[in-house]
């Protein structure tokens, strides 16, 4: 079965601090992965993608990695902001463009 | 350029009583999905459509789930009856292949007591 894998659940932090997130996936046969942001209340806003072929992506202070081999991508949010605070969900699709989605990480950036 | 559309934003019924969601994707995006997600947890998909046609179903409980996408641009999904194991939001994205971006909406929030 493919799945996908988030971890942590929940994450609070002070503003500044540079933080990661990670996501597993059983099925290494990717054809691609997303990362999304979602606002309490909100629809999904897509931060990046990156394509099977790639290693990274990067957008102002997020970078993400996909490790295929291992199942595994990070993203990365340097010196974190409160207006960061949302859920992040990672999905990954195969060869059609129906995404599986994790369960998310919760963030939380305090003043 | 306006984003993807729902209505309405929450909804809540009774148990046994049909509903229905309607969405309206962005302008040109030939393909519209429709998710739930249940609280806590990631989205998950109910149906595909290309232009009018649905071409992944496999997740739509179709005892009690119907959708439809008239002309290829809006569509509705509509549950009769509702239980409350349905209670979730219900989230409609499009996307316009090649593109695999997807984009969605803002939801439906759904309580069935």
């Amino acid at each position: 079965k493919q799945e996908v894998t988030q971890i942590p659940a929940a994450l609070s932090v002070p503003e500044g601090e540079n933080l990661v997130l990670n996501c597993s996936f059983t099925d290494s046969a990717i054809y691609n992965l997303q990362w999304f942001r979602q606002d309490p209340g909100k629809g999904l806003t897509s931060l990046l993608l990156i394509q099977s072929s790639q290693r990274e992506q990067t957008s102002g202070r997020l970078n993400a990695s996909l490790d295929k081999s291992s199942g595994r991508s990070t993203l990365y949010i340097a010196a974190s902001q409160p207006g960061d605070s949302a859920t992040y969900l990672c999905a990954v699709s195969y060869n059609t463009d129906k995404l599986i989605f994790g369960t998310g990480t919760r963030l939380q950036v305090f003043p | 350029e306006a984003g993807v559309v729902q209505s309405p934003r929450y909804k809540i019924i009774e148990k046994k009583q049909p509903v229905a969601f309607w969405c309206n994707p962005i302008s040109g995006h030939n393909t519209l999905y429709w998710y739930r997600q249940n609280l806590g947890q990631g989205p998950e998909l109910l149906i595909r459509y290309e232009n009018e046609e649905a071409v992944d179903d496999s997740q739509l409980p179709k005892d009690r789930f119907s959708a439809e996408r008239l002309k290829g641009v809006d569509s509705t999904l509509k549950i009769q009856p509702a239980e409350l194991g349905d209670s979730a939001v219900y989230l409609c994205a499009s996307s316009l292949p090649p593109g695999p971006e997807q984009f969605f909406g803002p939801g439906t929030r759904l309580t069935v007591l």
